[in-house]
């Protein structure tokens, strides 16, 4: 069974403490790793695409690895907008394009 | 460019209602899919389609249905509203290279 796990369920980071956001995932065959920023009230946001070991991808202060078995959001030097919570999700190729396994979300909040 | 469109954005149904949740995107997207996130539970895939004429069940399909007659929509109905299915309702689209899911703002959904 597909099981997306991240880690810490909440996270609180003074302005400018870089840190990092752990996704660890089990699929039979991965199509691709998401990350998405999720504010209160709103939709999920598109961040990143990962679909194979050793891809990284970096948006401003955000930096997403990949591994066989888990990856990472990186945020360095975090500013209070980047408060937020986190979703990884990830598509198994056994699945339809429609079907991601979200994982319960990491709550970062930054204090000034 | 309105990407993907949710309304009502706010409802409130007694235990038995039925109503239908609207979702709209102007993208050409192929997939479209619909998820229902609960505290603690992360986001679930109720149902899915890939394309015009074609739905699948998801993850927590029952007490619900859908129909895709066009690309552009993808309604949800509840056929007889329980409080188990208080939830914020979040509908989804990609195209067929499944490179990053965009989501609507979401439907608040509350059964007394």
């Amino acid at each position: 069974e597909d099981q997306v796990t991240q880690s810490p369920e909440a996270l609180r980071l003074q302005e400018g403490e870089s840190s990092s956001l752990n996704c660890s995932y089990t699929v039979s065959g991965l199509r691709g790793l998401f990350w998405y920023r999720q504010d209160p009230g709103k939709g999920p946001e598109f961040l990143f695409t990962l679909y194979s070991a050793g891809e990284e991808k970096e948006k401003e202060r955000l930096k997403a690895t990949l591994t066989k078995k888990e990856s990472f959001l990186h945020i360095t030097a975090p500013k209070p907008e980047d408060s937020a919570t986190y979703l990884c999700a990830v598509q198994d190729y056994g699945g339809s394009q429609g079907n991601l396994i979200f994982g319960k979300g990491t709550k970062l909040s930054v204090k000034p | 460019n309105a990407g993907v469109t949710q309304t009502p954005k706010f409802q409130v149904l007694k235990t038995g209602q039925s109503m239908t949740l609207q979702c709209a995107q102007d993208m050409n997207h192929e997939y479209m899919s619909w998820y229902r996130q609960d505290p603690g539970m992360g986001l679930r895939l109720i149902h899915y389609s890939v394309g015009a004429g074609i739905t699948d069940q998801g993850e927590v399909p029952n007490g619900y249905n859908v129909s895709r007659s066009t690309t552009e929509d993808f309604p949800l109905r509840l056929l007889s509203a329980a409080p188990s299915q208080t939830s914020v309702y979040f509908c989804a689209s990609t195209s067929t290279r499944g490179d990053g899911y965009t989501f609507g703002s979401g439907t608040r959904l509350t059964v007394v």
